[in-house]
């Protein structure tokens, strides 16, 4: 099966830079993808990465290293709207979407 | 945003009723696709529709059974459920299950299973 690991929790404060980083292990490779989801709603695509380098956002950025099995996603000068769930997902060979588990962020004041 | 609906956004039902999860997308998108979310856990793919056809069962108990008359609806009928099936249904749609495609998530159905 797939393996996606990102951290559970993080908490950062409002204005500062929190960095999720995710990483895989799956049967071939067809993307990387961050969501982003309010709790009660639908997950909102974030980014979106298939080549190895920084996709940029306005405030949030998208990292990815293929031969490392490695992503990040950069969230800068925090809000409190920011608090929510990051979901990491990466698309196979079969073009399978595979999640992780969701790293909740919490911003406090 | 309102480019997939789901209804009803939440159920409650006991072991022996039947129900069915609805779902609507108005993207214009070729394939959809119903999760399940467990707390603490990923998203597990259930079903993949594409052009109405069925074309992924992710090992699926069959007290879950997809409809999908059409590209713009999708449907989860439920019948002698579990209380571990407890959890949010996620419908998403896509363009298509090519290469780049988005999937774009609706809002889910919060079940609860007495």
């Amino acid at each position: 099966g797939q393996n996606i690991d990102q951290p559970t929790e993080m908490t950062a404060t409002e204005g500062a830079i929190v960095q999720i980083n995710c990483t895989y292990q799956t049967s071939g490779f067809n993307g990387l993808f961050w969501y982003q989801q309010h709790a009660g709603e639908a997950p909102t695509f974030l980014s979106y990465n298939v080549l190895d380098g920084l996709e940029e956002k306005g405030r949030f950025s998208s990292f990815l290293s293929r031969s490392k099995g490695y992503s990040y996603l950069l969230l800068k000068e925090l809000q409190m709207k920011d608090s929510a769930s990051y979901l990491c997902a990466v698309r196979d060979s079969d073009y399978k979407l595979s999640f992780g588990a969701g790293t909740t962020v919490t911003v406090r004041a | 945003e309102t480019g997939v609906t789901q209804t009803p956004r939440h159920l409650v039902m006991g072991m022996t009723n039947k129900k069915s999860l609805k779902c609507e997308q108005h993207l214009g998108h070729n394939a959809m696709y119903w999760y399940k979310q467990s707390a603490k856990k990923p998203l597990e793919l259930m079903f993949v529709y594409n052009f109405k056809e069925q074309t992924e069962n992710n090992s699926v108990p069959s007290r879950f059974s997809p409809e999908c008359p059409n590209s713009s609806h999708l449907f989860l009928h439920l019948h002698t459920l579990q209380p571990e099936d407890s959890a949010l249904y996620l419908c998403a749609s896509s363009q298509s299950r090519g290469d780049q495609e988005t999937q774009y998530f609706g809002p889910g159905t919060r079940l609860l299973v007495l």
